[in-house]
């Protein structure tokens, strides 16, 4: 029971254009929803995170939507860069006590050609 | 500030060992989290502790168990290896405050990758 998705397992945009990466969840009680970026042969990494009473969140070249209807959300990133090729994940709490508990997605692969 | 360390970087067991591994969070974080990482799969909750507490499990069976310290150092064990055990083992610490109050995620470690033959 995957209650979070990732559909694309990979994606590939040129330098300097946009990148989306969408996300999909099905469970109504996740109110907080985190991006987190990962190199090979290390830790994933927090990128940007947005709350369920916001529809969107904006840190620099990155933006994250959340459609809480549809239940979806995307992170943009633009322009995007070289250094932004890696693996990025998408993850949703429903721990509004404190409890330290991520749902994942599967992760999609982003290649930035120059 | 040193960030999370994982011990050891990589272990190859053989069907039917035992394992432990060991996580040291940043300095003045009480919780620790404890994920497995397969292809396909994405990360997948293990547990976490809070204050050598454990406050969360996930779906694992029970050869998956965890402890943390009082200085907030944790280890996991995994009992009775099997092959599809093989996988990236990370933990990841925090304040332990709700992640909306603290305005930031996880600090992940490089992980454990773990083969078993």
């Amino acid at each position: 029971d995957q209650q979070v998705k990732q559909n694309s397992p990979s994606l590939s945009v040129q330098e300097g254009r946009i990148s989306i990466l969408n996300c999909d969840y099905t469970n109504s009680m996740f109110d907080y929803f985190l991006w987190y970026k990962k190199y090979p042969a290390e830790g994933p990494t927090f990128l940007i995170s947005i709350s369920s009473i916001k529809d969107k969140n904006e840190d620099g070249r990155f933006t994250v939507f959340l459609n809480k209807s549809a239940k979806h959300l995307s992170l943009h990133i633009v322009p995007s860069q070289p250094g932004d090729s890696a693996v990025y994940f998408c993850a949703a709490s429903a721990s509004p006590q404190g409890a330290q508990k991520l749902v994942f997605g599967q992760g999609t692969r982003l290649t930035i050609n120059p | 500030k040193a960030g999370v360390t994982q011990t050891p970087r990589y272990l190859i067991k053989t069907r039917g060992q035992q394992v432990t591994l060991s996580c040291s969070p940043i300095s003045g974080h009480r919780s620790v989290s404890w994920y497995q990482q397969t292809p396909g799969q994405g990360l997948q909750f293990l547990f976490e502790y809070f204050s050598e507490t454990q406050r969360n499990k996930g779906n694992f069976p029970g050869r998956f168990s965890g402890r943390q310290f009082s200085n907030s150092r944790s280890e996991m064990n995994v009992s009775t290896l099997e092959l599809g055990d093989s996988a990236l083992y990370l933990c990841a610490s925090s304040q332990g405050q709700n992640f909306a109050r603290s305005n930031y995620g996880y600090t992940f470690g490089s992980g454990t990758r773990l083969t078993v033959v």
